[in-house]
């Protein structure tokens, strides 16, 4: 059956640091993997979408990979700060089929 | 950037009865989406509600338990029927926006529900 995981539940890194969470997937051929952010009471909120013929995208302090050969995407903050502090869920979709999301990482950034 | 609400934002019920949740957009959208996230898990899609058609639910969801409308472009509504303890969640409402990254999706700011 499908699967989504994202590698840990909690992830604590020290303030300035790059934090890396990761997704994970299996029989899956997603035509784009996408990252959104969730604060506590909130609801998601879109960061970042990848396709399936990149490599890397980038925005501001983030950065996404996307490696479909090893059926995983990485999600990198660098430089971070307290308030990246949240919960990072990875959605994908094969394109024509509802998106599909993991349970997410809670990153805590410790000043 | 496209304003989403949610009415109500939280609600205490009782075992058997019902609860119907708005979810408002200040922009016309065509996608319209209906999530659960119970306590430490992922979103869950329960249905798709298209303007002038009825709702398409995944697997798992049924139009009795969880009849939606969908009367126009800026508003629709989930019901969460003869409710029980295993609908306590967050229900979320989401939309894709046209003048935005094709496919991506933009959340309400979900409802939290307690069956008791």
């Amino acid at each position: 059956s499908q699967k989504i995981e994202q590698n840990s539940e909690a992830l604590n890194i020290q303030e300035g640091k790059t934090a890396t969470l990761t997704c994970n997937y299996t029989n899956y051929s997603p035509a784009y993997l996408q990252w959104y952010r969730q604060d506590p009471g909130r609801g998601p909120v879109f960061l970042l979408l990848i396709r399936e013929n990149e490599k890397e995208k980038r925005k501001e302090r983030l950065k996404v990979t996307f490696d479909t050969t090893l059926k995983q995407s990485l999600f990198h903050i660098t430089a971070s700060q307290p308030a990246d502090s949240a919960t990072y869920l990875c959605a994908l979709s094969s394109g024509n089929t509802p998106l599909v999301f993991g349970k997410g990482t809670r990153l805590s950034v410790i000043a | 950037s496209a304003v989403i609400s949610q009415k109500p934002s939280r609600d205490i019920c009782q075992r058997g009865t019902s609860l119907t949740i708005q979810c408002q957009v200040d922009s016309q959208v065509t996608m319209m989406f209906w999530y659960r996230q119970q306590p430490g898990q992922s979103l869950t899609l329960i249905a798709t509600a298209n303007q002038g058609s009825e709702a398409t639910y995944e697997s798992g969801f049924v139009i009795d338990k969880f009849p939606i409308s969908r009367p126009n472009l800026t508003f629709s509504t989930l019901t969460v029927s003869n409710m029980s303890p295993e609908d306590s969640s967050i229900y979320l409402c989401s939309v894709e926006l046209t003048d935005r990254e094709p496919d991506t999706q933009y959340f309400g700011p979900g409802t939290r529900l307690t069956v008791l």
